[in-house]
């Protein structure tokens, strides 16, 4: 099972909202509405952003939104912020023997 | 508050083995599903393994079956991840999480693991 694809990195200025992108099959991404988000701080624990394609959970920011078409899944930050820069990571359930499988991560540089 | 924190990790010689602990508190630990995830040094995240509520099914990524086994003892509100055989390439940061709707929605600090003669 090969980790999911998401551009190395992606970077905006305060104030504009960019999109990650997080690439799949059809056994994981485009078969199951299980595709999570995470935000990563260097040095820090992963953070839960979304879940369930689209979901946000309680406390993270509703600048954070989720989406998902085909084998594609999306992140979107809207008024970016300087505490935003970090590295993302997607994950998605998968039909394989890996159960989950999670993505190659995006570093977002706030410019 | 939920709190995840780990222990057990270390230096260890490849064939060697190690037990990784996760204690709980802050919520319900035994009506939750728990994984292990590892971060591998400048590397991307790898769910590890998985356990449900009652410990009755276990599943793991493939690299790590027949060498790691998770467990869980609901009255100590504790995860494990006994790791045999360990190999250079499980050098890594692992975390424990608490897995709901397939996502992991609380993560411990993390603790460290190298692998290295």
């Amino acid at each position: 099972q090969s980790a999911l694809t998401q551009p190395a990195s992606v970077s905006g200025s305060p104030g504009q909202s960019i999109t990650l992108s997080c690439t799949g099959t059809s056994s994981d991404v485009g078969g199951y509405n299980y595709v999570s988000w995470y935000q990563q701080h260097p040095g820090k624990a992963p953070k839960l952003m979304i879940y369930g394609v689209s979901n946000r959970p309680s406390g993270v920011s509703n600048r954070f939104s989720g989406s998902k078409s085909g084998n594609t899944a999306s992140l979107t930050i809207s008024g970016l912020q300087a505490e935003d820069e970090a590295d993302y990571y997607c994950s998605s359930f998968t039909r394989s023997s890996t159960f989950y499988v999670f993505g190659t991560g995006t570093k977002v540089t706030v410019l | 508050e939920v709190q995840l924190v780990e222990s057990g990790g270390g230096l260890v010689q490849p064939g060697g083995s190690l037990r990784l602990s996760c204690a709980a508190s802050g919520f319900t630990f035994s009506t939750h599903w728990m994984s292990w995830v590892r971060q591998a040094p400048g590397k991307g995240l790898e769910w590890v393994a998985n356990i449900n509520q009652d410990g009755s099914e276990k599943y793991y990524v493939d690299s790590v079956k027949g060498r790691f086994t998770i467990s869980r003892d609901n009255a100590e509100n504790s995860l494990y991840l006994l790791m045999n055989y360990l190999r250079v390439e499980d050098t890594a940061v692992y975390y424990c999480a608490s897995w709901t709707y397939h996502s992991g929605d609380h993560w411990g600090q993390g603790t460290v693991v190298t692998v290295s003669s």
